[in-house]
């Protein structure tokens, strides 16, 4: 069964750093996003990916997110100096259709965790 | 601001009888609903969705229910088994292309 697929599973980086998050998603699919759940917390909406645009992003995507699908295949999240409260489980996902009519496919995740 | 509501932040249940879940939400341009099951250290799972032109989707062991005067869903699960120990979140999306979760239910089957 086709996956989406999130490495690294685990980051550990120093406040400041730059993290990149890496993400395959399910190969027909053309709608792509991030997501990120702060430990004992929601599962909250990051940032959806659409034909090489991003297509809606949250207040907490701020300058210092950005997303890029530099090629057929990988998207990728880079926070460009992280934050003690940038720690979190980041989940990507994607869909066949617009979110707002079909179901999402989860990755397993990528924890993040900023010292 | 909570637009989805899950105000049981756990749940038990003995194995074989009926586990229900709540969802409210506040938002009325939502109208599609996903239920999602999360085991720790893996990403949510899709579970079942529901419409807002229906009240009622079913799926083996696994039936939402709509209540769009109440902006209410549930998710009723039976029988319920210990695989299902999990958490359970609800998700919905109006014309955007982002979902909203709720916060989660923890659900504890016990054999």
């Amino acid at each position: 069964e086709p996956e989406v697929t999130q490495t690294p599973s685990h980051q550990v980086t120093q406040m400041g750093q730059e993290v990149i998050l890496r993400c395959v998603p399910i190969s027909n699919h053309l709608y792509f996003y991030w997501y990120r759940q702060i430990l004992g917390q929601k599962v909250e909406f990051l940032v959806s990916f659409y034909n090489n645009e991003i297509s809606e992003k949250s207040e907490i995507f701020d300058d210092q997110f950005s997303v890029e699908r530099p090629d057929g295949s990988n998207f990728t999240l880079k926070i460009r100096s992280t934050k003690l409260e940038d720690s979190a489980m980041y989940f990507c996902a994607s869909s066949w259709i617009a979110g707002n009519t079909g179901e999402l496919f989860f990755g397993e995740g990528s924890r993040l965790t900023v010292l | 601001d909570q637009q989805v509501k899950q105000n049981s932040p756990s749940l038990s249940v003995q194995e074989g009888r009926i586990s229900i879940l709540n969802c409210d939400y506040t938002n009325s341009m939502f109208d599609y609903f996903l239920w999602y099951k999360k085991y720790p250290a893996e990403g949510p799972t899709f579970l079942i969705s529901i419409s807002s032109i229906k009240d009622k989707n079913e799926d083996g062991r696994f039936t939402v229910f709509l209540n769009k005067s109440a902006k209410h869903l549930s998710l009723h699960i039976v029988p319920s088994q210990p695989g299902d120990s999990a958490v359970y979140f609800c998700a919905a999306s109006g014309r955007t292309y982002k979902y909203i979760f709720g916060t989660g239910t923890r659900l504890k089957v016990l054999a």
